[in-house]
């Protein structure tokens, strides 16, 4: 059975630093990981796919890289902003139907 | 533009009281899920449509029920809600099963 677990559960930072959020999964045979961001008390935004073949996928600010061998992935937020502020959490494709299993999330903070 | 719509945002309802949850997509996509989040935890998938193919997950309880006429639109219907009931319903489309998905706002449901 897939777990998905992310590291820590809550980070808060000063405005302008990097920083990287953690995702691992116990089976590596997956297939496609996704990153999200979850404001509070509304639904999730896409961030970025990274599909089993690739090992990074960059966005703007934001660079995810996956290593299945190791059952990892991570998130790196460059040059973090208050409105970075929110909860991100890493979900795994599992089987054949899409299903996502998702991580327990970051909530991160950004202090100015 | 919206892409995935849910309606309403809030529904309140009482106990026993049936409740449905709408959903609308002007993305065109095969595939359409409906996933429960309750506070402070992942979602958790409950069922989806490939297309016309319902597919439910093993442990969603059976006072779940979904409904999909057409491509654009999806309904939850929860018979007969419960106070365990009350949580965040998101609504998530993709093109094919294991791409991007795509959520919407969520609707948040509160049972009295």
């Amino acid at each position: 059975k897939q777990e998905v677990t992310q590291i820590p559960a809550a980070l808060s930072v000063p405005e302008g630093e990097n920083l990287v959020l953690n995702c691992s999964f116990t089976d590596s045979a997956i297939y496609n990981l996704q990153w999200f961001r979850q404001d509070p008390g509304k639904g999730l935004t896409s961030l970025l796919l990274i599909q089993s073949s690739q090992r990074e996928q960059t966005s703007g600010r934001l660079n995810a890289s996956l290593d299945k061998s190791s059952g990892r992935s991570t998130l790196y937020i460059a040059a973090s902003q208050p409105g970075d502020s929110a909860t991100y959490l890493c979900a795994v494709f599992s089987g054949n139907t899409g299903k996502l299993i998702f991580g327990q999330g970051t909530t991160l903070q950004v202090k100015p | 533009d919206a892409m995935v719509i849910q309606n309403p945002r809030y529904q309140v309802t009482q106990f026993g009281k049936p409740v449905t949850l709408s959903c609308s997509q002007t993305l065109n996509h095969n595939v359409m899920y409906w996933y429960q989040q309750k506070s402070s935890q992942a979602p958790k998938l409950l069922f989806h449509y490939y297309d016309k193919d319902f597919n439910n997950e093993a442990d969603t309880p059976d006072n779940f029920q979904s409904r999909r006429p057409n491509t654009s639109f999806c309904f939850l219907d929860i018979r007969s809600p419960g106070l365990g009931d009350a949580a965040m319903y998101l609504c998530a489309t993709s093109r094919d099963r294991r791409q991007t998905q795509y959520f919407g706002p969520g609707t948040r449901l509160l049972v009295l």
